[in-house]
């Protein structure tokens, strides 16, 4: 069974210091990966997904099937950044059943 | 614009007293999912609809049944709360089975809050 872990429930940083998020994953194909992102009473939304290899408000993540890691990150850090991110995977083969992380808590001080 | 919407936003129920909560989207999208979030917790699947196909997660409570009527519309009923379903129930859409699009990617509704006294 697939697996999405988010080591840290809190990460707390000042307005532009750098920002990784961390995503770990257990899955013996390959899967495809998002980050949603809730802002404060905002709803829950993708912010990007592996697949599209694309920025987002200045956030990337890479796929490193070596490590089995997703890591958000972002060089510079805006208090707009504040909000709750969630790694998500989807197994491979289109199965639209994702498992989500348990989220991290992005503080971004001024 | 096309959406996911939740009604009500807040929900009040007593312990024991049916409760339903429903969804609505106007992406013509062909899945619809069901989850629960406790404070702090990842969103944890109920179940969801794939097309007309219900499909129930292993561990969903008999107490949780739901309802899909139409594409548009689907139902959250709680037959019987208890204290440990005070809760956020989040509905979600995906297109599944297209040709490029948004394949695989959820969409959300803003969630209802539900409190059981």
């Amino acid at each position: 069974a697939q697996r999405v872990t988010q080591p840290e429930k809190l990460l707390s940083v000042f307005k532009g210091a750098p920002v990784e998020l961390k995503c770990n994953y257990s899955y013996s194909g390959s899967p495809e990966l998002f980050w949603y992102v809730q802002y404060s009473r905002q709803r829950l939304q993708l912010l990007l997904r592996h697949i599209s290899r694309e920025s987002i408000k200045g956030f990337t993540a890479d796929l490193n099937k070596g490590e089995t890691s997703f890591h958000l990150k972002k060089p510079f850090a805006q208090e707009e950044d504040s909000a709750m991110y969630y790694c998500a995977l989807s197994p491979e083969g289109g199965s639209y059943i994702p498992t989500f992380g348990r989220g991290t808590s992005l503080i971004v001080h001024p | 614009d096309a959406m996911v919407i939740q009604n009500p936003r807040y929900q009040v129920t007593q312990f024991g007293k049916p409760v339903t909560l429903s969804c609505s989207q106007t992406l013509n999208h062909n899945v619809m999912y069901w989850y629960q979030q406790k404070s702090s917790q990842a969103p944890k699947l109920l179940f969801h609809y794939y097309d007309k196909d219900f499909n129930n997660e292993a561990d969903t409570p008999d107490n949780f049944q739901s309802r899909r009527p139409n594409t548009s519309f689907c139902f959250l009923d709680i037959r019987s709360p208890g204290l440990g379903d005070a809760a956020m129930y989040l509905c979600a859409t995906s297109r599944v089975g297209s040709a490029g699009g948004s394949h695989n990617e959820q969409f959300f509704g803003p969630g209802t809050r539900l409190t059981v006294l």
